[in-house]
């Protein structure tokens, strides 16, 4: 069953801009990480943050995490062409379970 | 290896046949799992192994689906009798720490014809 929800499902901007994405889960979690994928195929890890932090940096990537809306985004600075690529989130539910629950997904287009 | 290795990238199979689908991990990850992607589509979590615990098969989707990792290493995930519903992409990934960042390999795309 699916876990996390991204919106939007789509997301088209130009580059330089920046671009955001957001993920909604249902249960309580231990985690919360961001994933890309190119040309359906394998996925990169992205950023971790855990379930008693609020905000994580990493580069041009800026994750906030809000437990009480059980919601994260994930922001993207000064997109590039590079950047366009499917966006995951997936969550480590509390409680034992130790495999990732992933979205649908977000599919970023970044205009040259 | 330096990352996770799937073979083959691609395989074609006529319908009722079987096929064998194999995973080399990120030597030193304890932790391995099997999840599978069709198009446009989320991913779907298969079948997880721990190093020498019993695997939470809680996601296969049926008993034609099978999975084994031999010496804490390498996996190779087994659908016999195949259907067209199973063409999809079947992504591994391994990670150091369960519940940790994971690895992913490239896939295999399967296409049941």
């Amino acid at each position: 069953s699916q876990q996390g929800e991204e919106d939007p499902q789509a997301l088209s901007i130009q580059e330089g801009e920046n671009a955001t994405m957001n993920c909604s889960y249902k249960t309580s979690i231990n985690n919360l990480q961001w994933y890309r994928q190119n040309s359906g195929r394998g996925l990169v890890h992205l950023i971790l943050i855990r379930s008693n932090e609020r905000e994580k940096h990493s580069g041009r990537l800026r994750v906030t995490l809000d437990t009480s809306k059980k919601s994260s985004s994930l922001l993207i600075t000064a997109s590039r062409a590079a950047d366009t690529a499917s966006y995951f989130c997936a969550t480590a539910p509390q409680g034992g379970s130790e495999k990732l629950v992933f979205g649908k997904g977000t599919k970023l287009t970044v205009n040259p | 290896g330096a990352g996770v290795s799937q073979s083959p990238s691609n395989k074609v199979t006529e319908k009722g046949k079987d096929v064998e689908l194999r995973c080399d991990p990120i030597s030193g990850h304890t932790a391995l799992y099997w999840y599978r992607q069709s198009l446009g589509q989320g991913l779907e979590f298969l079948i997880y192994f721990q190093g020498n615990s019993a695997p939470d098969k809680s996601g296969l989707p049926s008993d034609r689906f099978s999975a084994e990792r031999t010496g804490g290493s390498v996996s190779t995930l087994t659908i016999q009798r195949t259907q067209q519903e199973d063409s999809a992409v079947y992504l591994c990934a391994s990670s150091l720490l369960p519940g940790g960042g994971y690895t992913f390999g490239s896939g295999t795309r399967l296409t049941v014809v």
